[in-house]
């Protein structure tokens, strides 16, 4: 199945600070999603983003579908932008979501 | 519109004992989907159903039974809980399997 490799996998930021966080894939992308898990173990979906560029709010991102990865940026961070971010890919073999390890941040005020 | 709702947030178990956990959602997803998640072992899929009187095994099955009779409900029933189900158990939903999914918050299932 497909490999998904996230980076970096902590990140610590000063409140007001951006980021960027990375998602690499064994194979082709084509259903690429983002997720936040809140420090309460909510899991949120922040994005579906196949190809091409979305934004939401303080949130955007970047999908290349040819060269395999995929971009989440925070600008602004806040501290309610901690938790952990995932990346999953939806592997139609196994009907299932491939996940990525994550993104632990901690936003400090 | 609730999305996706699981139930009970929290439960305590004694091995052998059985149960079942609570799964609906009001969005008319076709697909639906049952998780636990471990540390250091991530997301990992237990069953999964495609539509109403269809489910299907995922990665680790064994100790869970599903059944799916409405399009809104997909109980996961434990049938003899064990130390090795204590994890967090997330219910998610989506208009197909490759559509954007939406997870519940969760049960935490301790079994000691």
């Amino acid at each position: 199945g497909i490999q998904v490799e996230q980076s970096p996998p902590d990140l610590i930021l000063q409140e007001g600070a951006n980021s960027t966080l990375r998602c690499n894939f064994s194979d082709s992308v084509n259903n690429l999603q983002w997720f936040h898990q809140n420090p309460w173990g909510q899991l949120i979906n922040l994005f579906y983003i196949p190809s091409g560029t979305k934004q939401n709010g303080r949130l955007s991102a970047t999908t290349v579908a040819t060269e395999r990865y995929s971009l989440l940026y925070i600008s602004s961070s806040q501290t309610t932008d901690s938790g952990v971010y995932f990346c999953a890919e939806a592997d139609t073999g196994r009907r299932a979501l491939t996940f990525g390890s994550g993104t632990r941040l901690q936003v400090q005020p | 519109n609730a999305g996706v709702t699981q139930t009970p947030k929290f439960q305590v178990l004694k091995t052998g004992q059985s149960m079942t956990l609570q799964c609906a959602q009001d969005m008319n997803h076709e697909y639906m989907s049952w998780y636990r998640q471990d540390p250091g072992m991530g997301l990992r899929l237990i069953h999964y159903s495609v539509g109403a009187g269809i489910t299907d095994q995922g990665e680790v099955p064994n100790g869970y039974n599903v059944s799916r009779s409405t399009t809104e409900d997909f109980p996961l029933r434990l049938l003899s809980a064990a130390p090795s189900q204590t994890s967090v158990y997330f219910c998610a939903s989506s208009y197909k399997a490759e559509s954007r999914q939406y997870f519940g918050p969760g049960t935490r299932l301790t079994v000691t």
